[in-house]
């Protein structure tokens, strides 16, 4: 398969814990974008980097939060001291950007976290 | 980027063409329209987007007025699978802020047997 995919696909974690996913892109993408859904809303953005660079992050993304793509391949997202209001569906995407501008964006299937 | 009005929810019978509208009276010129559905416990899938002129392809066609400021998705053919939350996304093509979508509550269309 060489779309996006995302691990783990559910999270149950108690509050004040730690958590990472991970997302792979689909290979020849060059701009990955997190996504956050929470129940009856649709997808919020949160963060995007082009190759290794984060270059935008949105204010939903506070301190106890932290996204990496070290290699311009695959990327974490890190929450921590997870908060109950975490909950939500994580939502990982990619697209290739070039001199035309930007292409579609395809998502992965998300990562559902449960913060008890 | 424009912001985007849409029913909460719609119905049609399989087989059937399903016509989602989308309101964007505010979009400007360098502004496309984009459109994504969601199937349950999935992510978001690209349906089609434009700028001015009609398009389709082999999923649906999208049809905007020509002061573009609305839209219409057509399914030519809905079926029990194209169940879905139905997003209509407007943004710039290039520049700017394109590399967001910036997602409404989208429109529930419910296909019946």
């Amino acid at each position: 398969d060489t779309g996006v995919s995302q691990n783990p696909r559910h999270k149950i974690t108690k509050r004040g814990q730690n958590v990472t996913f991970r997302c792979d892109p689909i290979s020849e993408h060059n701009r990955l974008y997190w996504y956050r859904q929470t129940l009856g809303q649709g997808p919020e953005f949160l963060t995007y980097f082009q190759n290794e660079a984060q270059l935008e992050k949105s204010r939903l993304l506070s301190d106890r939060f932290s996204a990496e793509r070290p290699k311009g391949s695959f990327s974490t997202l890190e929450i921590q001291r997870t908060e109950q209001g975490d909950s939500a569906m994580y939502l990982c995407a990619s697209s290739w950007y070039g001199l035309a501008g930007s292409n579609e964006q395809f998502f992965g299937p998300g990562t559902r976290l449960t913060v008890l | 980027d424009a912001k985007t009005t849409q029913p909460t929810s719609m119905d049609c019978a399989e087989g059937r063409a399903a016509n989602l509208p989308c309101n964007h009276s505010t979009i400007s010129g360098n502004e496309y329209v984009y459109w994504y559905r969601q199937i349950h416990s999935q992510g978001p899938q690209y349906i089609i987007h434009g700028l001015k002129n009609n398009e389709t392809n082999e999923m649906a066609s999208l049809i905007i007025t020509e002061d573009r400021k609305s839209s219409t998705l057509i399914l030519p053919h809905a079926t029990l699978r194209d169940t879905a939350v139905y997003y209509c996304i407007v943004r710039v093509g290039s520049g700017g802020s394109n590399y967001k979508l910036t997602f409404g509550k989208g429109t529930l269309l419910t296909v019946n047997p």
